[in-house]
């Protein structure tokens, strides 16, 4: 497809059960992003790759989250054990490179909405 | 630690009027400047964006001044239009090493009415 793709685009789940989240990024980005936006709130970064190394982490928000790209490719966002407060909108973006090789925009898909009952 | 203040949190414009959005931060590594706008239901897109080596920048109703002394930046939507009511979001990117990162705005949800 010509945009950043999202899979499932609703997933309503039990509290306590495992989610995955997919994310196909625009054909040859090779830096990929996952945001998370809670509703009224701005957009919350939780991890970056730069082709399917996450040199940046840091926005991981316990270590019941956790992310990998295969083939430089396809992204996926695993929450284990989810919480209540874990439900939110789960955004991706791409672009065609991260880091020092310039301002390169972010192109993001249309989220994943989840929510835990 | 909020690093990047947007206000207000909610704006009505009349159809014609100037919409204007503004952010402030704190971090002064930022090095980028975007400005998103985001539909219901949709992803964030980008609008326009701006360098901190740049006092303003504009795309045809869409303008971005910037204040790199006061750390401040605002975006102003001239002869605003319906089709332009979304929230929209500022946001600055930071460098560490080869990874950057957007931090955004917690978004202003703009209303043009007729």
């Amino acid at each position: 497809g010509a945009g950043v793709s999202q899979s499932p685009s609703n997933k309503v789940t039990e509290k306590g059960k495992d989610v995955e989240l997919r994310c196909d990024p625009i054909s040859g980005h090779t830096a990929l992003y996952w945001y998370r936006q809670s509703l009224g709130q701005g957009l919350e970064f939780l991890i970056y790759f730069q082709g399917n190394s996450a040199p940046d982490k840091s926005g991981l928000p316990s270590d019941r989250f956790s992310a990998e790209r295969t083939g430089g490719s396809v992204s996926t966002l695993t929450i284990q054990r989810t919480q209540q407060e874990d439900s939110a909108v789960y955004l991706c973006a791409s672009s065609l490179a991260g880091g020092s090789l310039g301002n390169q925009p972010q192109h993001f898909g249309d989220g994943t909405r989840l929510s835990i009952l | 630690q909020q690093q990047v203040k947007q206000s207000p949190q909610s704006l009505i414009v009349q159809k014609g009027g100037i919409s204007i959005i503004n952010c402030a931060y704190e971090n002064t590594a930022f090095d980028y400047f975007p400005w998103y706008q985001q539909f219901p239901g949709k992803g964030p897109a980008l609008l326009i964006a701006i360098r901190p080596d740049v006092s303003e920048k504009k795309e045809g109703r869409f303008t971005i001044s910037f204040n790199k002394s006061a750390k401040q930046f605002s975006l102003h939507i001239m002869d605003s239009q319906p089709g332009d009511s979304a929230t929209y979001f500022c946001a600055a990117k930071s460098q560490t090493g080869t990874a950057s990162k957007l931090t955004f705005g917690t978004g202003t949800r703009l209303q043009v009415t007729l």
